[in-house]
């Protein structure tokens, strides 16, 4: 079974100021999706970023990126020039590529606090 | 287009009773999944529907239910409610594909938050 772990619970981070949130996974496949996902206090999950593994580059979505080292099974988000309205509660997430379906395995979570 | 819609968005029952939710996917998705997130588990997977059909399906017991119609929307249900029932619960879409395997994005609703008293 995959298991997703993010480390840090609390994160905070100064308006245009740059944070790192970390995410760490475990799998025995090699054909699979990363993701993080941002819960803000209204609750709906919104989709910040994805990364396909078998993708080397690391993807990029405006002030968004990724730095994936799939050897050491690594994927943390960079958050440049943040914004009060990037605070929220941030997820990590797998998804197999081999077995069927859109399940998601979830990290515990990471609360980004970015004060003005 | 409209997004993700799950009703109710509060509701409170009692222990022993039972719950249904609503889901109702984005027009033309035709894969349902659901999740559970209590602050004590976070979230854990509890089933996904694809055309009717149910595809996957996570460690939860058989209290826990759904179905999927035709057109798509998709409920679920929780009899013999507990304590530790009390959560949001997440409904996602996406377009899927009939072969299993997808890499379309996930679209959340706000959630449908029970309380168990």
């Amino acid at each position: 079974a995959q298991t997703v772990t993010q480390s840090q619970p609390e994160m905070s981070v100064q308006e245009a100021e740059t944070v790192t949130l970390s995410c760490t996974y475990d799998t025995s496949e090699s054909d699979y999706y990363l993701f993080w996902y941002k819960q803000p206090p209204s609750r709906q999950m919104i989709l910040v970023i994805r990364q396909e593994a078998y993708k080397q580059q690391n993807a990029t979505e405006n002030r968004f990126s990724v730095n994936f080292q799939k050897a050491a099974k690594s994927f943390s988000l960079k958050i440049s020039d943040s914004q009060l309205g990037d605070a929220a509660m941030y997820f990590c997430a797998y998804r197999s590529a081999i077995t069927s379906g859109s399940r998601l395995t979830f990290g515990e979570g990471t609360q980004l606090t970015v004060n003005p | 287009k409209a997004g993700v819609t799950q009703t109710p968005r509060y509701l409170i029952k009692t222990r022993g009773q039972q719950v249904t939710l609503s889901c109702s996917p984005i027009s033309g998705h035709r894969s349902v999944s659901w999740y559970q997130q209590t602050p004590g588990q976070g979230l854990q997977f509890l089933f996904e529907y694809f055309s009717e059909t149910q595809r996957n399906k996570g460690n939860f017991p058989g209290r826990f239910s759904g179905r999927q119609f035709s057109n798509s929307r998709s409920e679920m249900n929780v009899s013999t409610l507990e304590l530790g029932d009390s959560a949001l619960y997440l409904c996602a879409s996406s377009y899927g594909t009939s072969g299993g395997i997808t890499a379309g994005e996930l679209f959340f609703g706000e959630g449908s938050r029970l309380t168990v008293l």
